[in-house]
């Protein structure tokens, strides 16, 4: 069975400081995401990782993806108050017994002035 | 403009009633699927369906049920088999195969209170 876990599960932190979320998986994977999600809202995309050595960046957030140690992080760059959130990775399956997109447990981001 | 459109956005439900909740897509995505969303939890999988006329349970099928008969629908039926379905239901859908529009997208949401 496929696992994602991410950690931390909670994160505060200061404006301009610099963080990484990580996402490990525990199989073989096709594609990997990375969503925000604001509360009482849906999820919205940030990037979609499809092999390794992947690095998409956006403003301050980063994601990277290693398929051989099966881990995928988000880097957050001097980070400001609009990047509070909470942010989700889901591994996605073709042809699999569960072929669909597993979700980590998120992350809640909490950032201060 | 193509995308994901769940309906409604707020949906209120008595004891014993079922409730269905709409999740239609024009983006021509193969896959479909139905999570659950708990006040501060993650997503646990309802049902997906890779394609039409086919579908396939996922960790919390029970007291719910779906139908695929048109790629581009995928309704969700809460039954009054599901003894707690207050929750935010969310529908995505995504393309099955690598090497096309890779993003799996979400609809804005269903959120559904018991009454």
């Amino acid at each position: 069975e496929l696992k994602v876990e991410q950690n931390p599960l909670f994160l505060s932190m200061q404006e301009g400081k610099n963080y990484t979320i990580y996402c490990n998986y525990s199989t073989t994977s096709d594609r990997l995401y990375w969503y925000r999600q604001d509360p009482g809202k849906s999820l919205e995309s940030l990037f979609v990782l499809l092999s390794n050595g992947a690095v998409k960046q956006e403003g301050r957030l980063m994601a990277s993806l290693d398929t051989k140690a099966r881990l995928s992080t988000l880097h957050i760059t001097a980070a400001v108050h609009d990047l509070s959130a909470t942010y989700f990775c889901a591994v996605e399956v073709y042809g699999g017994s569960q072929g669909n997109l597993i979700f980590g447990k998120g992350t809640k981001l909490s950032v201060k002035p | 403009d193509g995308g994901i459109t769940q309906s409604p956005k707020y949906l209120f439900r008595k004891e014993g009633q079922n409730v269905t909740l709409s999740c239609e897509q024009n983006l021509n995505h193969d896959a479909m699927y139905w999570y659950r969303q708990d006040p501060g939890q993650g997503l646990r999988l309802i049902y997906y369906s890779q394609i039409v006329n086919d579908f396939q349970k996922g960790d919390i099928a029970e007291g719910y049920s779906v139908s695929r008969e048109k790629k581009e629908s995928f309704p969700l039926t809460v039954t009054s088999a599901q003894k707690n379905p207050t929750a935010f239901y969310l529908c995505a859908s995504s393309h099955n195969g690598a090497g096309v529009d890779p993003f799996a997208f979400f609809g804005q949401g269903t959120r559904l209170t018991v009454v």
